[in-house]
């Protein structure tokens, strides 16, 4: 089975920041690697599918890249609307799986 | 609009059983594969299984393989989980999610059922 390993498991910014976070995979998934982002008490909601395409409907300051084993998701300018956690997911093999998830919190 | 519904949740005691659905809307439901996923209280997501547009072909994570088993009746547009051998770590929230254009990413998530096991 496909591992995902995000990083960090955490973290702190301020409104305004550029956000980075790393998804690594145990072994080569192709682009078959997307990117969600849930609010507390709410369900996911796609943000980038195939690594880098922005699902309709989401602002431009997200944006994907990577390739092989290792991914990135980018906020450029963080808005108070951002703080969430982010998961990514790889879909290259049948048995499905998420990374552990990346807490974005306020500084 | 596009939307589905989960229902079925519940409290059962370990060991029992309990019978998940989903209820799509707003789309061609017989031509898309369909997932569960669920979440832990407090904890990351975990896919739990997945069927095919016409219920050819399922498949399950390796944590309920054997007890779980996902149907489909795309002439009543309704989606199922049913859960045998529930355990204590069956826990969770679960979520219904369509399968956005065949890239086994899930574009429309329900808001989700609540299943806990505890005796």
């Amino acid at each position: 089975d496909i591992q995902m390993t995000q990083s960090p498991s955490s973290l702190s910014a301020s409104v305004g920041d550029r956000v980075t976070i790393t998804c690594r995979a145990s072994q080569p998934i192709s682009n078959f690697l997307h990117w969600y982002q849930q609010r507390p008490g709410k369900a996911p909601k796609l943000l980038i599918y195939a690594v880098s395409s922005l699902q309709s409907g989401v602002p431009s300051r997200f944006s994907g890249s990577g390739s092989g084993t290792d991914f990135t998701l980018t906020i450029s300018s963080l808005q108070p609307e951002d703080f969430a956690t982010y998961y990514c997911q790889q879909s290259f093999t049948t048995l499905l799986a998420f990374g552990g998830g990346t807490k974005v919190e306020i500084k | 609009q596009v939307q589905v519904v989960e229902s079925g949740g519940g409290v059962v005691q370990p060991g029992r059983s309990l019978r998940l659905s989903c209820a799509p809307s707003g789309f061609a439901f017989s031509n898309y594969g369909m997932h569960w996923v669920r979440q832990a209280p407090g904890k990351g997501l975990e896919w739990v299984a997945v069927i095919s547009y016409d219920g050819s072909n399922k498949y399950y994570a390796d944590s309920v393989k054997g007890r779980f088993t996902i149907s489909r009746d795309n002439s009543k547009n309704t989606l199922s989980l049913q859960m045998n051998s529930l355990r204590a770590e069956d826990t969770a929230v679960y979520y219904c999610a369509k399968e956005f254009l065949g890239w086994g990413a899930f574009d429309i998530w329900g808001q989700g059922t609540m299943v806990t096991v505890s005796s």
